[in-house]
Formats: structure tokens, sequence, C-alpha cells
């Protein structure tokens, strides 16, 4: 079983919606979990870092992690065009050093 | 500005040919690492790197080879065993204490002629 699995979509919304993107993960040891926004031809950007359970929230994004259904997600509200992007999960899962990443999820904002 | 500098943005590589990618940072980070990406299969760690002089294989490090004799640099190399070497190929960066945190380049396409 891999270490964190993500639906990669992809995902079309219109401007305005709430956007829900999802990742499983397979150990409940599991503490780190980061987002990243990928724009196309663009480097991964750290969106949202959160540790543990419960929410995370900066601006429109809310990072939540779910330990019991070891699930965790990014929703995104009042989406703008501009949020169009791949979105990657990732954690360290049992490392120190080694992110595993998901395949990512495909998002595009219709405006 | 700091950040993580990666060049060329395009390369190109024929039949047989070794090719470096080139990746600084001035974040004063300690840990640099290589990925790959290929469409539909996410990021996959080539080489990484905790400290000057010495780094390690990641999942998917043959066909290629790195050094790390300064902190700042970590380039990489395409040899000519990797056979299908087409990919964005990805540099980060993290700090030794929170190693978890990385950030990224803006990444080297290579393809193959």
């Amino acid at each position: 079983q891999k270490e964190v699995e993500q639906d990669p979509g992809p995902l079309s919304v219109p401007e305005g919606a709430i956007v829900s993107l999802n990742c499983t993960y397979s150990n409940s040891a599991f503490q780190y979990f980061m987002w990243y926004r990928q724009y196309s031809r663009k480097g991964p950007e750290l969106l949202m870092y959160t540790y543990s359970s419960g929410n995370k929230e900066d601006g429109r994004f809310t990072a939540q992690v779910d330990k019991s259904s070891k699930y965790i997600s990014l929703f995104i509200r009042d989406s703008q065009p501009s949020d169009s992007a791949t979105y990657l999960c990732a954690t360290p899962g049992g490392s120190n050093y080694k992110l595993t990443f998901g395949k990512g999820t495909l998002l595009t904002v219709n405006p | 500005d700091g950040g993580i500098t990666q060049s060329p943005k395009y390369l190109f590589r024929k039949e047989g040919q070794n090719v470096t990618l080139s990746c600084e940072q001035n974040l004063n980070h300690d840990a640099m690492y290589w990925y790959r990406q290929d469409p539909g299969q996410g990021l996959r760690l080539i080489y990484y790197s905790q400290i000057v002089n010495d780094f390690q294989k990641g999942d998917i490090a043959e066909g290629y080879s790195v050094s790390r004799e300064k902190k700042e640099s970590f380039p990489l190399t395409v040899t000519s065993a990797q056979k299908n070497p087409t990919a964005f190929y990805l540099c980060a960066s993290s700090s030794a204490r929170v190693q978890e945190t990385q950030y990224f380049g803006p990444g080297t396409r290579l393809l193959v002629l």
C-alpha cells in the first residue's frame, strides 16, 4: 500500500465554488502533512503544513486531518480562476528526510 | 531574494549523451533533493543530500548521478544509462531542523532528440 494516495481528477468547478481536495494515507502514526500547489510548468510551492489532527486555516484555504479515517483534505472557499493548478498532498510518513507525494489533483476554476 | 534556481529551463539530450542539470540555493539549507515528475506519476525522489559531501539514492537513482561539493549546489547528471530521461526535473531544499518542509525550484524540462 502506498503511503499516500490521491484522486488525480481532473476537477472542474465554477468560480466561487467550494472545492474539496482529498488524500488518504496508510499509517495512523503519520503526523505531518503538506499541501503543495503547482501551476503548469512551474515548481510546486508549499501551500499548507499541518501537524497531527484538526484544522488549519489560511485565508480561503483550510487543511484538515482526520486521523481516525486517515484522511487529509484541503478546502478552498470562494474559488478563483487563479486557483487553477495541480494540488499535491505529501507526508514524510515515517522518514526524517523523504517526502512521499500523492499524484496530484488537477483543478480548473472556470470564470 | 532567497530561493532556489535551476538551469537551464529546457535541455535537449542526444542519444548516448550525458547532461547535467544545475541547482543552486541561497536559503542556507543543509538538505537538497532531486525529483523527477512524469505526467500522472507524481514526484519521485532520485537523490537527496543531507550534508555537504554526502548523498543517498532515492527511489529511482538508476541512470543518474549527483555531487554535493558545496552547500549551495547540488547538480544532477543524467547519464546515457537512463533510457527514458524525458521528464520534468525538480530540485528542492530544506532546513535540517524542519526537513519535512521542502521548497522547490522552477524545474528543468529535459527532452530527448
